[in-house]
């Protein structure tokens, strides 16, 4: 079956670099996503990784090992409104290609 | 703002209830995704319409039900509700109906069963 796990909790400082792992277990692969989710608020998406390598979105970049099955999330110079529930989401066969989320890793920043 | 509206905000009610959510996806989007989310817990997808036809089911449980109309709203039915399905209860849209398709979340229904 499918699978994905990511760290619950990660803090940080301000100003400073965090990643946040994934590592997921599904049948034909077909992207890693993440998405941001302050609290009370509705998931917003961030990145989408098909293919190995980084991508890069301003203060943002994902990473994707297929041959690992592995992704990161790095956000870097850390806000205080980077405090949120990262979702890393899969899409693979054995969900009918529907993305399958992991229970998420709450960043916590501190000044 | 996503282009994703939802309504209701709140919503509370007894045990063995029927209430009805509903969504409006973003303008051009064909496919409307239903997902819960208890508390401090990830999302569950539900269920996935495109273009009015049930395109794929999550874990939906059988006292739930959905449907898209015409004009592509959905609407999600859930019935003889127990105090586990208090969550909040989101829609999300997108163009296609899988493969790279980002994902458009409402701002949610926060229900509760009391």
């Amino acid at each position: 079956g499918q699978s994905l796990e990511q760290p619950s909790e990660v803090t940080a400082v301000e100003g400073a670099i965090v990643q946040i792992n994934c590592t997921y277990q599904t049948s034909g692969f077909y992207g890693l996503s993440w998405y941001q989710q302050h609290d009370g608020g509705a998931p917003t998406f961030l990145s989408y990784n098909a293919l190995d390598g980084l991508e890069e979105t301003g203060r943002f970049s994902s990473f994707l090992s297929r041959s690992d099955s592995y992704g990161y999330l790095l956000l870097q110079e850390l806000q205080m409104k980077d405090s949120a529930s990262y979702f890393c989401a899969v899409r693979g066969m054995d969900s009918n290609y529907q993305l399958i989320w992991g229970a998420g890793t709450k960043l916590i920043i501190k000044p | 703002d996503s282009g994703v509206t939802q309504t209701p905000k709140h919503l509370i009610t007894a045990t063995g209830q029927r209430v009805t959510l509903r969504c409006s996806p973003r303008s051009g989007d064909l496919s409307v995704y239903w997902y819960q989310q208890s508390l401090d817990q990830g999302l569950q997808f539900l269920i996935q319409y495109y273009n009015g036809e049930e395109r794929a089911k999550g874990n939906i449980l059988e006292r739930f039900s959905a449907q898209q109309f015409p004009d592509l709203h959905s609407e999600l039915n859930l019935s003889s509700l127990e105090l586990g399905d208090s969550a909040l209860y989101f829609c999300a849209s997108s163009v296609g109906h899988g493969g790279t398709d980002t994902q458009y979340f409402g701002p949610g229904t926060r229900l509760t069963v009391l």
